[in-house]
């Protein structure tokens, strides 16, 4: 299966700390996406980075991307409360599926 | 507003007793597609679609069917549905297969 893996599961952290979430995949991909979710909520497209880059900021967002390891980190640098949620990596391969991981569980103790 | 509309939001029914999903999306988007959501599994990818009339399998289509027959609408059909079959399920659109993925808000569907 081409479904990635978000590491670590859950995260715990105080609020004005850094979150750093990992994402490892299996195949290449032309994009890879991250998510967010709140609790049973729809997702929420965070950014997205192509297999040429390597790095890409958003506001708090910090995402780099490793072809040749086929893995991603998401930063959320300075968490806030309202950062609380779940994260989600979602790549795309040759084909036409987007492929999504486990999931991140961030809870951010204000 | 840009959306993706699906319902019902939540259902409770029972073994064999066919139901529809139905998914909408305001965005003029090609790609439009089906995940399943379970514990511990993360979303898996039932079907998607590339434009009318054409679908395709994802990795779990097995006890499900859909149709593109308008761009906006892509409903989701459970024949016979079973317990298992028990899950939050979302629709999503895109512009390409490649781009940003726009989700429902989710369906909670439990088969008994």
């Amino acid at each position: 299966s081409q479904q990635g893996e978000e590491d670590p599961q859950a995260l715990s952290i105080q609020e004005g700390e850094n979150a750093t979430m990992n994402c490892s995949y299996k195949t290449s991909i032309n994009n890879l996406q991250w998510y967010r979710q709140n609790s049973g909520r729809g997702l929420v497209h965070l950014i997205l980075i192509r297999s040429n880059e390597r790095e890409k900021h958003s506001g708090r967002l910090r995402v780099t991307l490793d072809t040749s390891k086929k893995s991603s980190s998401l930063l959320i640098t300075a968490s806030r409360a309202a950062d609380t949620a779940s994260y989600f990596c979602a790549t795309d391969a040759a084909g036409n599926q987007f492929y999504f991981g486990t999931g991140t569980s961030l809870t951010v103790i204000p | 507003e840009a959306q993706v509309t699906q319902n019902p939001r939540y259902l409770i029914t029972v073994t064999g007793k066919k139901l529809t999903v139905t998914c909408s999306q305001n965005m003029n988007h090609e790609y439009m597609s089906w995940y399943r959501q379970d514990p511990g599994l993360g979303l898996r990818q039932i079907y998607y679609s590339m434009n009318v009339e054409v679908t395709d399998k994802g990795d779990v289509p097995e006890g499900y069917k859909v149709s593109r027959k308008e761009k906006r609408n892509f409903p989701l059909i459970l024949e016979s549905p079973s317990p298992n079959q028990t899950s939050l399920y979302f629709c999503a659109s895109s512009i390409t297969n490649t781009g940003e993925l726009f989700f429902g808000e989710g369906s909670r569907l439990t088969v008994l």
